[in-house]
């Protein structure tokens, strides 16, 4: 079974709009946490927010912030007033506490295209 | 402040060539490193990590090899291509806390 689950292939918004983002998560640890990537066509992985399992409030960075719903186990990124530069392709992560090496397990991602 | 540092950025080998990707990490000792393959358009996928020197856990059965000869140096590596290997590596390390994953510029590998 997957561990991160990205249903959306591709997003279309305009310019000033703003974008949610899905992600929904499989785990049986207490303990984890949720990262959102960027990755523009350049290929290099932007690290754009991180919520924590224990953590009680939404978690949120400039623009982009995280709609953490522990019991539907979805972290979902919405990001407000889009920009140009934001058509990227966008990654969900989730590390296990109790995983060996502590890695980043990704989902497929969501290509964003932001238009004028 | 850590850097990380990947090459080549792009390579292009025939099927049946040798493969030898190299990772290097500065300012920081111990680190967890992985290493990432994204086929186009896709997830990463992840294919070692390696918690310390000599130490490689391989997550998915395939035609490469990784090795931790020092303590921030991680290679990838194949005796021979197959048209399968060609995509976008990247290496990226951990402090093993909730933050610090960073990852290197990575390297577009075409099998040809």
């Amino acid at each position: 079974a997957q561990k991160i689950t990205q249903t959306q292939p591709g997003m279309f918004v305009q310019e000033k709009e703003a974008v949610t983002l899905d992600c929904t998560y499989d785990t049986s640890d207490q303990s984890y946490g949720l990262f959102w990537y960027k990755q523009p066509s350049s290929g290099e992985m932007i690290f754009l927010i991180y919520q924590g399992s224990y953590d009680e409030q939404n978690a949120t960075e400039g623009r982009y912030s995280l709609n953490f719903q522990k019991a539907r186990k979805s972290a979902n990124l919405v990001i407000s007033a889009s920009q140009l530069g934001d058509s990227a392709m966008y990654f969900c992560a989730m590390r296990e506490a109790n995983q060996a090496g502590t890695a980043l397990i990704f989902g497929k991602g969501t290509t964003l295209s932001v238009s004028s | 402040s850590q850097t990380i540092h990947q090459w080549p950025a792009t390579l292009v080998q025939p099927v049946g060539s040798p493969l030898s990707l190299e990772c290097t990490v500065e300012g920081t000792s111990n680190p967890n490193l992985y290493w990432y393959r994204q086929a186009a358009g896709r997830g990463l996928q992840l294919l070692f990590y390696s918690v310390g020197i000599g130490q490689i856990s391989s997550e998915v059965p395939q035609n490469l090899s990784a090795s931790r000869p020092q303590d921030r140096q991680f290679i990838l590596s194949s005796k021979k291509l197959l048209l399968s290997d060609s995509g976008f590596y990247l290496c990226a390390w951990s402090s093993g806390g909730i933050y610090g994953y960073t990852f290197g510029s990575g390297t577009r590998l075409t099998v040809v």
